[in-house]
């Protein structure tokens, strides 16, 4: 069975840390993995990211994927209080058609 | 354009009664997604149309569970004999080919709520 497994569940720190979030994955057919920040509702969209070692970046916020040792990590610098959001990460797979599989989300609250 | 519209945003209704979620994509995109999200869990597949057909439906969790989308744009995600463990936000979710490079934009959801 397809298994997205985000880590840590929470995560507590004070404004200005550095964070590292974790996606790692088991699955066939992995076509694509990406990265949504979900605030009240609507999850929006971060990065997509499908090769090996290419660093993703927006900001302070930057992501890679390892396709050999199967996880994802996004990184937050210089965190702000706006920064606080569930992290959702999810895998793209083919089995017949494209879907999403989805991970439980790392939840993210910084402290001013 | 607008983005993805769910209407209603919350729908509360009795055990055993029938409700429909309506979804508009935005415009142009060919893939459209449902997916339903319970508290504290990250959001879980339903279905997927390309276009007007059911691609791939695999995820709908028993036959009370029904969708459409006559003309390839407005879905409604229909739910017969409902009952409290289908209570959750559902998600509908949009992308402009469904395919590899075609990242999903979702809606607010509709939290539905059955009592």
């Amino acid at each position: 069975e397809d298994k997205v497994v985000q880590s840590p569940l929470s995560l507590v720190v004070h404004e200005g840390d550095t964070v590292t979030l974790n996606c790692s994955y088991e699955v066939t057919n992995f076509r694509s993995l990406l990265w949504y920040k979900q605030e009240k509702k609507a999850p929006t969209f971060l990065f997509m990211l499908t090769s090996s070692g290419i660093e993703k970046k927006s900001g302070r916020l930057s992501s890679i994927l390892d396709k050999k040792e199967l996880f994802s990590i996004l990184n937050i610098t210089a965190t702000q209080t706006g920064d606080s959001a569930v992290y959702l990460c999810a895998v793209g797979v083919t089995s017949g058609t494209y879907k999403y599989i989805f991970g439980t989300g790392t939840r993210l609250k910084v402290l001013a | 354009g607008a983005g993805v519209s769910q209407t209603p945003s919350n729908k509360v209704t009795e055990k055993g009664k029938y409700v429909e979620l309506r979804c508009d994509p935005i415009s142009g995109h060919t893939a459209l997604y449902w997916y339903r999200q319970s508290l504290g869990q990250g959001p879980e597949f339903l279905i997927y149309f390309q276009g007007t057909g059911a691609a791939d439906d695999s995820g709908l969790p028993n036959d009370r569970f029904f969708a459409v989308r006559p003309e390839g744009s407005v879905s409604t995600l229909k739910i017969q004999r409902t009952e409290r463990g289908d209570s959750a936000v559902y998600l509908c979710a949009s992308s402009l080919t469904g395919g590899l490079n075609s990242p999903l934009h979702f809606g607010n959801g509709t939290r539905l709520t059955v009592t």
